[in-house]
Parts: structure tokens; sequence; C-alpha cells
């Protein structure tokens, strides 16, 4: 069964530093997303991203935060200063048709997002 | 509005009981409920979901009650086994996006 792929699974960075999360949606989805779940927490909505944009967004997804679709295949998620509080865990996530129908919102294994 | 409010926080169950998690939402507009299954170091995996114009929907051993006048959705666990043991989150959505509920760790003791 096709799958949504992430890389890193853990990512460490310095407070300040810009981190890159990548993912690879499932081939013929056209929606994506970004989630982050602080741990012990609940999944949180960051960003959805269809059509090469952004079609909404939470508070959450403030200016520190882009995303970019920079090829085919490839879902990314810049966070460009980190900060403490950034710790979480990121999961993308991928749709065909936007969750709407048979058509469930496919979640990643997440990346661990440590800033220390 | 866009809170979805899921309890208990943690459930223990016998190795074939039934397992009851419950969620409480607020927007009447969202028109899809799902519900995600983690396991540890996983991302969430869909289990089963449910529109808002059927009362129940079923799936072997797992059931989605919905109550739409009362704005409250349940997931119950039949037979509940050891490898359910996960955590459980209920979601609202209306448009893909998804609003979580605060997520149910599930703990069935053989």
């Amino acid at each position: 069964e096709p799958e949504v792929t992430q890389t890193p699974s853990h990512q460490v960075t310095q407070m300040g530093q810009e981190v890159i999360l990548r993912c690879v949606p499932i081939s013929n989805h056209l929606y994506f997303y970004w989630y982050r779940q602080i741990l012990g927490q609940k999944v949180e909505f960051l960003v959805s991203f269809y059509n090469n944009e952004i079609s909404e967004k939470s508070e959450i997804f403030d200016d520190q935060f882009s995303v970019e679709r920079p090829d085919g295949s490839n879902f990314t998620l810049k966070i460009r200063s980190t900060k403490l509080e950034d710790s979480a865990m990121y999961f993308c996530a991928s749709s065909e048709m936007g969750g709407q129908g048979d058509s469930p919102l496919h979640f990643g294994n997440g990346t661990r997002l440590t800033v220390t | 509005q866009q809170q979805v409010k899921q309890s208990p926080q943690s459930l223990i169950v016998q190795k074939g009981g039934i397992s009851i998690i419950n969620c409480a939402y607020e927007n009447t507009a969202f028109d899809y409920f799902p519900w995600y299954q983690q396991f540890p170091g996983k991302g969430p995996a869909l289990l089963i979901a449910i529109r808002p114009d059927v009362s129940e929907k079923k799936e072997g051993r797992f059931t989605i009650s919905f109550n739409k006048s009362a704005k409250q959705f349940s997931l119950h666990i039949m037979d509940s086994q050891p490898g359910d043991s996960a955590t459980y989150f209920c979601a609202a959505s209306r448009g893909g996006k998804l609003i979580f509920g605060q997520g149910t760790e599930l703990s069935v003791k053989p």
C-alpha cells in the first residue's frame, strides 16, 4: 500500500537555526498537510496546501514557517529560526480529494524535532 | 467552536471487554468524523469514519455511534485485544482540515 514518507525521522537543532522537514506524499494525492504533536498532547493542524498554494493555515503557522512543493514529489516544511517550543513531532499528510468522502488523510510516521 | 473534546484520557480494559471512547464537538458545520489509531513512533492511521447522515457505522470489531442532536460520537471496540493497545484520536472535519481530540491511551490487559 502506498504511504507518506518523511525524512529525517529525528532532527536535532539549536535554537535560532533553520530546519527543513521533508515529505513525499502519496503520488496521486493533490492535497497536502502539516500537523504537529507536542509530546503527550493532541495532533494540531498547521497548514494545508493545494494547487501550489496554501489553502488554510492555523495561528501556529506564523511567519517563521513556510511550505513548498519544490518538485513533483516533495513537500517541505521550513522553520526559519527555531524556538525551544517548536520541539514536537511533525506529521505530513496527504489526501486524494481533500479529505472528502472516501478520500481520508494519510499520515507519515513523523519527524521528531528537538530544539536545544 | 473549533474544539473537539475527547474522554477519557486513558482507559484500561481486560481482554475481551468493550472499550468505549467518547467525543463531543461544537461546530455544526463539521461533516466528517474519523477515528485515528496511533501506535508509539508512528503516525495516526485512519481506523473508521462516519458522516452525520448516519447514526452508526460498524467495521469488524469497531463501531462508531453518532448522535447529531447531542453533537457527540463514540468509538466502541468490541472484544478488545492486547494488540488494540494504542492511542485513539477522534477528529472532526469540514473541507479536509482535521480538528483532533486530545486522545485516549487505551491499554488492553491480557
